[in-house]
C-alpha cells in the first residue's frame, strides 16, 4: 500500500460545479497535512494546511479525518483557473527526523 | 525576490556526464529539501538538511547522488555518471522547522 494515495483523475467538471478530492494515508503517526497545487511544468505551491478542526479559505475547504486516515479538499463554484493538479502531502516526525510524502496528485480540468 | 531559487533551470547532458544543481533557500529557513519529480508523478523525497546537517536520505538516492549544504545556506545536488533514468525535474524546497515548504522553480534535467 502506498503511504499516500490519491485518485489521479482527471476530474473534468463544468465551471461553477463543486468537486471534492480525497487522499488516504497509511502512517497513523502522521502529524501535518497539506494540499498543494501544481500547474503544468511549474513547482508545487501551498494551497492550504489541513487541521483537525477543518479549515476554509474562500471557495476551498479542507478536512482531516484521523480515525479513517484521510484528508479531503472541496472546491466550490469551480473556476477555469482552478484547473491544475492537487497534491496531498503528509508529514510525520520519527526519531527526530521529518518525513514528507507527496501523493501522485489529482488532476482537475474545469471546462467552460 | 526572496523566494527559493534554483540554478540552472534546464540542463541537457549526455549519459555518463556529471551534473550539479544549486538551490538557494529562503534566507531564514533552516530546513532544505530535495525532491525528484517525473511526469505524472508527485514529487519524490530525496534528502533533507537541517542547517548544514543532512538528516535523511531516501533509498532513491543511489551512490551516484550526493548533496551538500556546507554553510547551512545554499545546497548543491550532484549526479555522477548520469543515466537516462535520471531525467526528471529536480525540486528544492525550504521551510522553517516543520512548517510549510516553499518550492523553487526546479531544474529540469534531460539525459540524452
Amino acid at each position: 500500500r502506498k503511504e499516500v494515495e490519491q485518485d489521479p483523475g482527471p476530474f473534468n467538471v463544468p465551471e461553477g460545479a463543486t468537486v471534492a478530492f480525497n487522499c488516504t494515508y497509511s502512517n497513523s503517526a502522521s502529524q501535518s497535512f497539506f494540499w498543494y497545487r501544481q500547474d503544468c511544468r511549474k513547482e508545487p505551491k501551498l494551497l492550504m494546511s489541513v487541521y483537525s478542526s477543518g479549515n476554509e479559505d474562500g471557495r476551498f475547504t479542507a478536512q482531516l479525518n484521523r480515525a479513517s486516515q484521510y484528508i479531503s479538499l472541496l472546491i466550490r463554484d469551480s473556476k477555469l483557473s482552478d484547473s491544475a493538479t492537487y497534491l496531498c502531502v503528509v508529514s510525520s516526525n520519527s526519531g527526530g527526523y521529518q518525513k514528507v510524502t507527496f501523493g501522485i496528485g489529482t488532476k482537475l480540468q474545469v471546462i467552460p | 525576490d526572496t523566494g527559493v531559487s534554483q540554478d540552472p533551470r534546464h540542463k541537457i547532458t549526455k549519459r555518463g556526464q556529471n551534473v550539479t544543481f544549486r538551490c538557494d533557500p529562503i534566507s531564514e529557513h533552516n530546513r532544505l529539501y530535495w525532491y525528484r519529480q517525473t511526469l505524472g508523478q508527485g514529487p519524490e523525497f530525496l534528502t533533507y538538511f537541517q542547517n548544514e546537517a543532512q538528516l535523511e536520505k531516501s533509498r532513491l538516492l543511489s551512490d551516484r547522488f550526493s548533496a551538500e549544504r556546507p554553510k547551512g545556506s545554499f545546497s548543491t545536488l550532484e549526479i555522477q555518471r548520469t543515466e537516462q533514468g535520471d531525467s526528471a525535474m529536480y525540486l528544492c524546497a525550504s521551510s522553517s522547522g516543520v512548517d510549510t515548504q516553499y518550492f523553487g522553480p526546479g531544474t529540469r534535467l534531460t539525459v540524452l
